[in-house]
């Protein structure tokens, strides 16, 4: 069935460094990849997609890398800041009927440390 | 401001009580859906529709009722025959045009006493 999975549920790193969150897909039918930010009692905002036939994709200060040998997606927080404190979920799309539909992995904590 | 308000913020309900969760969007988005969050947890489908008057089933559809009268609005009942309702919930609208992107609201949060 399809499950999208983090490799870490927390994740900590100083003030100004880069970060890394990983995601493990089992749906190699999946079209669209996307990550999500949620700050704590709040919705999810959207951060990136990729489509599935992109190994890459740069926003602003993230980038989204897509391994679809090992259905591996990261995201890349460059210097990060006190704002970026979340948890961030990776989510694939599936189709059902014509409507789309989002799978979300469980989320990792990314804190922030000054 | 364009966008998706979810109300109440917080709901506190009794056992044995339905309780309907408000979620409007003026956006002008065809589709709309339905999560539920847990703790630690990930964000798992109720409900979705795709247009006025339809909708569909998600993952976890049992205990739960929509309905979808207006393009704007997708309430969503919580009645007696959830077992466990207490949860963070979650609406979300999408435009067409291709996007993949899911506008959520602040969420509702149901305590059951």
């Amino acid at each position: 069935g399809e499950s999208v999975g983090l490799h870490l549920p927390t994740l900590s790193v100083q003030e100004g460094d880069n970060s890394i969150i990983n995601c493990a897909y089992s749906n190699s039918a999946s079209d669209y990849f996307i990550w999500y930010k949620q700050e704590s009692g709040k919705g999810p905002q959207f951060i990136i997609d990729i489509r599935s036939n992109m190994d890459k994709r740069q926003g602003q200060r993230v980038t989204v890398l897509l391994n679809k040998t090992v259905k591996h997606l990261s995201l890349q927080i460059a210097a990060t800041q006190p704002g970026d404190s979340a948890v961030y979920f990776c989510a694939e799309t599936a189709f059902l009927g014509g409507a789309q539909k989002l799978v979300f992995g469980q989320g990792t904590r990314l804190t922030i440390n000054p | 401001d364009g966008g998706i308000t979810q109300s109440p913020k917080y709901l506190f309900r009794k056992e044995g009580q339905n309780v309907t969760l408000s979620c409007e969007q003026n956006l002008n988005h065809d589709a709309m859906y339905w999560y539920r969050q847990d703790p630690g947890q990930g964000l798992r489908l109720i409900y979705y529709s795709q247009i006025v008057n339809d909708f569909q089933k998600g993952d976890i559809a049992e205990g739960y009722s929509v309905s979808r009268e207006k393009k704007e609005s997708f309430p969503l009942t919580v009645t007696s025959a959830q077992k466990n309702p207490t949860a963070f919930y979650l609406c979300a609208s999408r435009g067409g045009g291709g996007t993949n992107e899911q506008f959520f609201g602040p969420g509702t949060r149901l305590t059951v006493l």
